[in-house]
């Protein structure tokens, strides 16, 4: 099955600088690289996403790029704010609709944005 | 508004005491999944439902059940809880499989469960 590793697990930043979260996939199947953003006390939210035929996406201040012949991934958060502040997963899936085919998570990066 | 409503949030149990947690979206999402979240482990998959009447195992499934006899609803039930399913539950549900990560899952606020 999949396999997802993610760094580094704690980030600090000083405010306005940039923010680089890093992931690494075993299933060359996979095609579907979902980020999630975990704020304390809630569940993750979807922040942004790219599927294996795009190498770069962006949504304001984050970007995410991938590296299908590396298979890795990284998200890219410009100019951070302190809302910036949580716990990012990012994701993997084939997609392909059987068997266990869910959502592998990577164990998470907690981005602390310093003042 | 669209979203995923777990009850309870919090529970402290007793070893053995059946108990479920209740999981209930209104998109009409075919798809339903249940995680829990373990310090430095993320979010591992517990069980996952394709649609009503179908449902299949995650990565750690031991301990657990879970139904899904309506498409809102997708329980999560255990029958002798034990201390090490201490955790923090999610559950999540998307859109139907063939479209499923369309906008990606959605999640609820999850429930911290203690068994002591």
């Amino acid at each position: 099955g999949e396999n997802v590793e993610q760094h580094p697990s704690t980030l600090s930043v000083q405010e306005g600088d940039s923010a680089v979260i890093k992931c690494t996939y075993s299933d060359s199947a996979s095609n579907y690289f979902p980020w999630y953003k975990q704020e304390l006390g809630k569940g993750p939210q979807l922040i942004i996403d790219i599927r294996s035929n795009v190498g770069e996406k962006k949504d304001q201040r984050i970007a995410v790029t991938l590296n299908k012949t590396a298979k890795h991934f990284s998200l890219h958060i410009t100019e951070t704010q302190p809302e910036d502040s949580a716990v990012y997963f990012c994701a993997a899936s084939s997609g392909s609709g059987g068997g266990a085919d869910g959502l592998t998570f990577g164990k998470g990066t907690h981005l602390i944005i310093q003042p | 508004e669209a979203q995923v409503t777990q009850n309870p949030r919090y529970l402290i149990t007793v070893t053995g005491k059946k108990l479920t947690v209740t999981c209930s979206q209104n998109m009409n999402h075919e798809y339903m999944s249940w995680y829990r979240q373990d310090p430095g482990l993320g979010l591992r998959q517990i069980y996952y439902s394709m649609n009503v009447e179908v449902t299949d195992k995650g990565d750690v499934p031991e301990g657990y059940k879970v139904s899904r006899k309506e498409k809102r609803n997708f329980p999560l039930i255990l029958e002798s809880p034990s201390p090490n399913q201490t955790s923090l539950y999610f559950c999540a549900s998307s859109l139907s499989p063939g479209l499923r990560f369309r906008g990606g899952y959605t999640f609820g606020s999850g429930t911290r469960l203690t068994v002591v």
